[in-house]
């Protein structure tokens, strides 16, 4: 099976700062990886979809990249309602969520 | 735009099943591989299965096979999950998505809590 190791678990942020957050694959897995967002009694909310494509109606402020087997979201002059937990999520064999990250924007 | 409508809370004795719903529109079900995802209070999502209701061909994860089934109705457009043998274990929210594109969970349902307890 596929892991994916999700980092950090928490962090807080400004609203000046460039948030960044990585999930590693235990494999390559071929940019089949999305990221969601998913604030309190919410269901989870697609963002980034093939590392790097942004969702219908998703800010630009969001994106996705790849160096080697780790991908990283990044937000880009977050907002307060950015606050949320994120998650990633491959799909290259089976499905397999990251541990997840907890995200509080000052 | 396609919207996911999910069933009810349901509280439930350990020992017992309980089939959750999940109601599709917007859009024709056979369109879309449906997912269910588990999520435990507090904790991160878990991936059960996926079903393409076009011929019911399923896929589990490893951990679930013998704990879920997933079934479709074209018909009514509408995704099933049941879960057997419930513990506390069981106890948790678990979503419907379907997935348009291949491997992305593009749309959600809502939810649905299950709690077991005697």
């Amino acid at each position: 099976d596929i892991q994916m190791t999700q980092s950090p678990a928490s962090l807080s942020a400004s609203l000046e700062e460039i948030v960044t957050i990585t999930c590693k694959a235990s494999q390559g897995i071929d940019d089949y990886l999305s990221w969601y967002q998913q604030k309190p009694g919410k269901s989870p909310q697609l963002l980034i979809y093939d590392a790097t494509s942004l969702a219908d109606g998703v800010p630009s402020r969001f994106s996705g990249s790849r160096s080697g087997t780790q991908y990283s979201l990044k937000i880009s002059r977050p907002q307060v309602d950015d606050s949320g937990i994120y998650y990633c999520l491959q799909s290259y064999s089976t499905f397999t969520f990251g541990s997840g990250t907890k995200l509080e924007i000052k | 735009e396609v919207q996911l409508q999910q069933s009810g809370a349901e509280l439930v004795r350990p020992g017992t099943s309980v089939k959750l719903s999940c109601k599709v529109s917007g859009d024709t079900i056979t369109a879309y591989y449906m997912h269910f995802v588990k999520q435990r209070p507090g904790q991160g999502l878990e991936w059960i299965g996926r079903i393409d209701p076009e011929d019911d061909s399923t896929k589990y994860a490893e951990k679930f096979k013998n704990k879920a089934t997933l079934t479709a109705d074209t018909s009514s457009n509408t995704a099933y999950l049941k879960l057997s043998s419930l513990t506390s274990e069981d106890t948790a929210t678990y979503f419907c998505t379907t997935s348009g594109y291949p491997g992305v969970m593009d749309a959600w349902g809502q939810g649905a809590s299950v709690t077991v307890s005697s």
